[in-house]
């Protein structure tokens, strides 16, 4: 079945530092594939996303790019601040099942220190 | 527009007791979800809903009925609460449409069965 992989966390950084979150996927056929933060307390939302390969996503200074050959999807920030401290889940949709739901990693839990 | 709001935010239950979740959504989707969080673990997807009067399960349907009497609603109900079932609860709702189906989610409902 569809999976996603994401790296473990919590991952601590301080501000301005660079920020990747590695993640990778297994799916028949071609997913959409999306990055969603959650902020303390609050519910899920839309990051970015990417719907074919070599799409990038782009959002808020994070950007991510489909790679089908290496069935990945890292999301990257050039320069973190306090406020990006929240935790961000990787997921997928395949747009070939009824149900287009979407399947998530476990979540990487980023804490930015000032 | 509201988008996605769940009802309660917060509640206790003893084992064996019932309750109902609430979730409405104004943006007039078709697909709705119900996904639980457990803690340190992604979202998964407990039953969804393709339109008014369709439901069918998801990964974790076990202990769970849904109902979709209207294209708004979409209540989830929890017959006899065991401890396992101690989650956070999210709704989402959808277009179903689109490479992309991108999901709006609600803020939650944080459940604890005692």
């Amino acid at each position: 079945g569809d999976s996603v992989t994401q790296m473990e966390g919590p991952v601590t950084l301080s501000e301005e530092a660079c920020l990747t979150i590695n993640c990778t996927y297994t799916a028949t056929g071609y997913p959409s594939l999306f990055w969603y933060v959650q902020y303390p307390g609050e519910g899920l939302q839309l990051l970015l996303k990417a719907t074919k390969a070599d799409d990038k996503g782009s959002n808020k200074g994070f950007e991510a790019t489909y790679r089908k050959e290496t069935t990945s999807f890292h999301l990257e920030k050039g320069s973190v601040q306090v406020s990006d401290s929240a935790v961000y889940f990787c997921a997928l949709s395949r747009g070939d099942t009824g149900r287009r739901a979407l399947t998530f990693g476990s979540g990487t839990r980023l804490q930015v220190q000032p | 527009n509201a988008g996605v709001t769940q009802t309660p935010k917060f509640r206790i239950l003893k084992i064996g007791q019932s309750m109902t979740l609430q979730c409405t959504q104004d943006m007039n989707h078709n697909y709705m979800y119900w996904y639980r969080q457990d803690p340190g673990m992604g979202l998964k997807l407990i039953y969804y809903s393709v339109g008014a009067g369709i439901t069918d399960k998801g990964e974790v349907p076990n202990g769970y009925n849904v109902s979709r009497s209207t294209t708004e609603d979409f209540p989830l109900r929890l017959e006899l609460a065991a401890p396992s079932q101690t989650s956070v609860y999210f709704c989402a709702s959808s277009t179903g449409t689109g490479r992309d189906n991108e999901q709006f989610f609600g803020p939650g409902t944080r459940l604890t069965v005692l």
